[in-house]
């Protein structure tokens, strides 16, 4: 069974401009959250989908979006980048038991970098 | 707001040692606390614990979870080069909105094991 997707790897932006990040989940997983990892934060969540539905946000500014599509693929969007934005941006996915979180599956992330 | 914290931040070790991390953690509605290990990009599950099953073994690793004390350790014996990486607590809250896609992690430990 194939793992999480996530692309691209690696990108490099200048302030001010936008990016679009991907993930394709597990086969047969329907929940994908999104975390962001930065050496000084650690791992930070900033939203959860499930059957194309935002289901849960974390505490990061409305430049920040994502959506998901019927089949459980996600984006992720970040407008107006600033150079605190540098971070590596993880993507996982669960079968999403009986309404709960449990074990995640990640992706191996993609790191993006402001300039 | 939860909070996960994990001590030592990094740890050097020789191969053949043993080495314990520690996680406490503050949480609404605990349900569960989850470890990962991260060695280049995409963490990895290595142990749930919950209320009905507070030790997890699995080859060199270990896991308890004391519930009354909220703290966690993880132990890894006689280590290996191969166990050099970052070590990640997380704790999962009860279901409901603001739980669905979202752990809250602790800011990893930096486990380094020499030959």
């Amino acid at each position: 069974k194939a793992g999480v997707t996530q692309t691209p790897r690696y990108l490099i932006k200048t302030r001010g401009q936008q990016v679009t990040l991907s993930c394709s989940p597990i086969s047969g997983h329907r929940s994908v959250s999104w975390y962001q990892q930065t050496p000084g934060q650690g791992l930070q969540f900033l939203f959860e989908y499930f059957s194309e539905t935002q289901r849960n946000k974390g505490n990061f500014p409305g430049r920040f979006s994502g959506r998901q599509f019927s089949n459980s693929r996600s984006e992720m969007n970040v407008s107006t980048l600033e150079l605190g934005d540098s971070a590596l941006y993880l993507c996982a996915s669960s079968p999403n038991r009986v309404q709960r979180t449990g074990e995640l599956f990640f992706g191996e992330g993609s790191r993006l970098t402001v300039l | 707001e939860d909070k996960v914290v994990q001590s030592p931040l990094s740890l050097v070790v020789h191969e053949g040692d043993t080495v314990t991390l520690n996680c406490s953690y503050e949480v609404t509605n605990f349900r569960s606390l989850l470890w990962y290990k991260q060695e280049k990009k995409a963490p990895t599950f290595l142990f749930m614990l919950t209320s009905s099953g507070i030790e997890k073994k699995s080859g060199r690793l270990s896991s308890i979870l004391d519930k009354k004390e909220l703290f966690s350790i993880l132990n890894i014996t006689a280590t290996q080069t191969g166990d050099s990486a970052i070590y990640l607590c997380a704790v999962e809250r009860g279901a409901g909105g603001t739980s669905y896609g979202k752990l809250t992690f602790g800011q990893g430990t930096i486990l380094t094991v020499h030959p």
